[in-house]
């Protein structure tokens, strides 16, 4: 079945640091990907998203790109501040009906100042 | 305004009781969804609910119980809560060729 292998944390990283979580899928098909961000005591937000192979998915900073010849979809960012510190989710969405969202574990980072 | 609204945001209560989680979206999505996630932030989807059709995770127990009044509710409904049931559950919704949107979640504790 469809499953997202995402890098274990917790990181954590100085201010103005380079970051890279790696996130791996597997799935039948073409699912879309996802990242999302989960800030301490919220809710989950959708970070950024790419639909098809080659797209390239950028908000806040933060970009990631769809690798359908590596089944990857790596979240970096070049230069992370404090406030980027949150649980960040992989996830693809599968191409039933239901298209249902399937996460991957879940990365803590911490920037420290 | 509130997209995906959950209620209540903290619930406490002991085992063997019975209690409900409610989920309003106004968005006008077609689909709404429940997920658990455990102590270590693994999430995991339960349900997905449009009005045509509701998907069930095989490895959700049947203690669990959606239930949908109309298109923009999808409730929870849990029997006979367990220890392990304590996670923090999350509403979601979307429309078809769009995102999803999650509720602020639910955190519940059983003691």
């Amino acid at each position: 079945g469809d499953s997202v292998t995402q890098m274990e944390g917790p990181v954590t990283l100085s201010e103005e640091a380079f970051l890279t979580i790696n996130c791996t899928y597997t799935a039948t098909g073409y699912p879309s990907l996802f990242w999302y961000v989960q800030y301490p005591g919220e809710g989950l937000q959708l970070l950024l998203k790419a639909t098809k192979a080659d797209d390239k998915g950028s908000n806040k900073g933060f970009e990631a790109t769809y690798r359908k010849e590596t089944t990857s979809f790596h979240l970096e960012k070049g230069s992370v501040q404090v406030s980027d510190s949150a649980v960040y989710f992989c996830a693809l969405s599968d191409q039933t009906g239901a298209n249902n969202l399937f996460f991957g574990t879940g990365t803590r980072l911490t920037v420290i100042p | 305004d509130t997209a995906v609204s959950q209620t209540p945001k903290y619930l406490v209560t002991q085992m063997g009781n019975d209690k409900s989680i409610k989920c309003e979206q106004n968005l006008g999505h077609d689909t709404m969804y429940w997920y658990k996630q455990d102590s270590k932030k693994f999430l995991k989807i339960m349900f997905s609910y449009n009005n045509k059709e509701l998907i069930i995770n095989e490895t959700v127990p049947n203690r669990f119980s959606p239930k949908s009044p109309d298109k923009a509710h999808l409730n929870l409904h849990i029997n006979s809560l367990e220890l392990g049931d304590s996670a923090v559950y999350f509403c979601a919704s979307r429309h078809k060729g769009h995102g999803y949107t999650f509720g602020s979640g639910t955190r519940l504790t059983v003691v």
